[in-house]
């Protein structure tokens, strides 16, 4: 598997609070992508980090990327009710055809 | 805006059933997707394609076909459904394949084989 097994996570916080998930992959990256599924719905992309931006900003999203230790983070700041949702990371195969393989998804549950 | 559609959006198949799944995207794309999702798996690839009338296996193919008769439109094709494909299936098309390309989801087709 390409994936860390932090990758699986669930997480319940209160709105206004910030979140902070991480993912971990295991072969090397040019580019992550971060996902957000919401109930009933297909993913859609959040932000793309390359590999020479340790950080990149997007309103209320800031994810991160450390290609030493093979790690992204995305953190959400002020959350909303309307940021519950499945959040996955997601990294390119060799065969860049292929698209890209996920990780397995942190659970975001925001209660007002 | 990118679209996807799939259809159908819900189905009941029976174990050994023939079910075809579609997809059709306005967005130009050629690269085109089948992902299969499970809870506490993901998603994972089935079958894709970067041009019509050719489709790749993915990591997941057993069991599954596909086809790529045009550029919009690609299918998943369960010849023989099995209580294991019970799953979410979604398509998605990008321009690059995963190379700093967005990929672009459809809504999901949930199958349920009985």
């Amino acid at each position: 598997s390409q994936w860390g097994e932090e990758n699986l996570q669930a997480l319940s916080i209160q709105e206004g609070e910030d979140v902070t998930m991480n993912c971990s992959y295991k072969t090397y990256t040019t580019v992550v992508q971060w996902y957000r599924q919401k109930s009933g719905k297909g993913p859609a992309q959040l932000i793309l980090i390359r590999s020479n931006e340790r950080e990149k900003r997007s309103g209320r999203l800031r994810a991160t990327l450390d290609t030493s230790s093979q790690s992204s983070s995305l953190s959400i700041t002020g959350t909303l009710a309307t940021d519950t949702a499945v959040y996955f990371c997601a990294t390119e195969v060799n065969n860049y055809a292929q698209g890209l393989t996920f990780g397995l998804g942190t659970r975001v549950s925001v209660f007002p | 805006e990118a679209a996807v559609t799939q259809s159908p959006r819900s189905k009941v198949a029976v174990t050994g059933g023939k079910v075809t799944l579609s997809c059709h995207q306005t967005n130009n794309h050629d690269y085109m997707y089948w992902y299969r999702q499970d809870t506490g798996h993901g998603l994972r690839l089935i079958h894709y394609s970067y041009v019509a009338d050719s489709t790749e296996k993915g990591d997941i193919p057993d069991g599954y076909k596909a086809s790529r008769p045009s550029q919009e439109n690609f299918s998943l094709i369960l010849e023989l459904a099995s209580l294991s494909q019970t799953a979410v299936y979604f398509c998605a098309s990008g321009r690059l394949g995963g190379r700093t390309g967005q990929l672009y989801f459809g809504e999901g087709s949930k199958l349920t084989v009985l």
